[in-house]
C-alpha cells in the first residue's frame, strides 16, 4: 500500500537550532514529493517540491529537502529555525492523481 | 495571487443532516480534489474530479458523499446524512492541466471545519 512515514510527531527546538524532519515513502517508482506547512489557524501552504533533477531542493523561508532515492527518503532541513517556524509540517507524495500525506510533525520553536 | 477559497469556514450540523461544502478553485485549473483531516490525524484523500466526473475516490468516499461542479466556478462536496465521525476539516484543492511535472502542484484552500453534533 502507498504510505508516507514521518518519524517525529512533536519536535521542540530553541531559536537558531538546526532542524531536520524525516520522511520516508513506500512507492518505488517515479515520485513527486512535497512538503507542506500549516501555521496555526491557517491552510496548507507548499514549502517545496521535488519532481526531477537536482535531489537537493530549496524552498521558501530557508527550507530545503534532499531526495535520496535509495533510502526512499525526502527529509526537510533548515539550518537555523525561528520562532515563526512554529507550525505543523506534512510530507506528501503524489501517487497517480492523489496526494498521500504523512501524519505530520508539530514543530514548536522556543524563543 | 489566485487562491482556492472555501465556504463556510465552519459548519455545525446535527447528525443525519445534509451538508454542502463549497469551494471555488483557481480559475484556470481543471483538476479538483477534496481531502479531509480528522482532528489529530493525517490529511486523507477523498476524491478527485476532472472533466465533470470523478477520476478517483478513496474508500472513505462512500455513497453518503457526492461531488458536483454545478457551474463554471464552484466545486461542492455533499454529505447526505452526516455522522459523528464525519467531523473533520475538509480541504479543497485544485491544479492546472499541464504536461510538465511541475504542474502537478495542488493548491489548497483554507478548509471548512465540519462539526457534527
Amino acid at each position: 500500500a502507498q504510505s508516507v512515514s514521518q518519524h517525529n510527531h512533536h519536535v521542540i527546538l530553541s531559536e537558531a537550532a538546526s532542524l531536520e524532519l524525516g520522511c520516508n515513502y513506500s512507492y518505488g517508482g517515479t515520485v513527486n514529493l512535497f512538503w507542506y506547512v500549516q501555521y496555526p489557524g491557517q491552510h496548507l501552504q507548499l514549502l517545496l517540491k521535488y519532481f526531477s533533477g537536482d535531489p537537493l531542493v530549496k524552498g521558501i523561508k530557508g527550507f530545503e529537502a534532499e531526495f535520496i532515492k535509495s533510502k526512499f527518503s525526502f527529509n526537510l532541513r533548515k539550518p537555523s529555525v525561528q520562532w515563526s517556524d512554529t507550525a505543523e509540517y506534512f510530507c506528501a507524495v503524489l501517487y497517480g492523481n492523489k496526494l498521500v500525506f504523512g501524519a505530520g510533525t508539530i514543530l514548536r520553536v522556543k524563543s | 495571487e489566485p487562491e482556492v477559497t472555501q465556504t463556510p469556514s465552519h459548519q455545525v450540523t446535527q447528525m443525519g443532516q445534509e451538508v454542502i461544502l463549497r469551494c471555488v478553485p483557481i480559475s484556470n485549473h481543471l483538476y479538483f480534489y477534496w481531502y479531509r483531516q480528522i482532528l489529530g490525524q493525517k490529511v486523507e484523500f477523498l476524491v478527485s474530479f476532472y472533466n465533470n466526473e470523478i477520476s478517483e475516490k478513496s474508500e472513505i468516499f462512500d455513497d453518503q458523499f457526492s461531488v458536483e461542479r454545478p457551474d463554471g466556478s464552484n466545486f461542492t462536496l455533499k454529505i447526505r446524512s452526516t455522522k459523528l465521525e464525519d467531523s473533520a476539516m475538509y480541504f479543497c484543492a485544485s491544479r492546472q492541466r499541464t504536461r510538465t511535472a511541475s504542474g502537478n502542484e495542488q493548491f489548497f484552500g483554507p478548509g471548512t471545519r465540519l462539526t457534527v453534533l
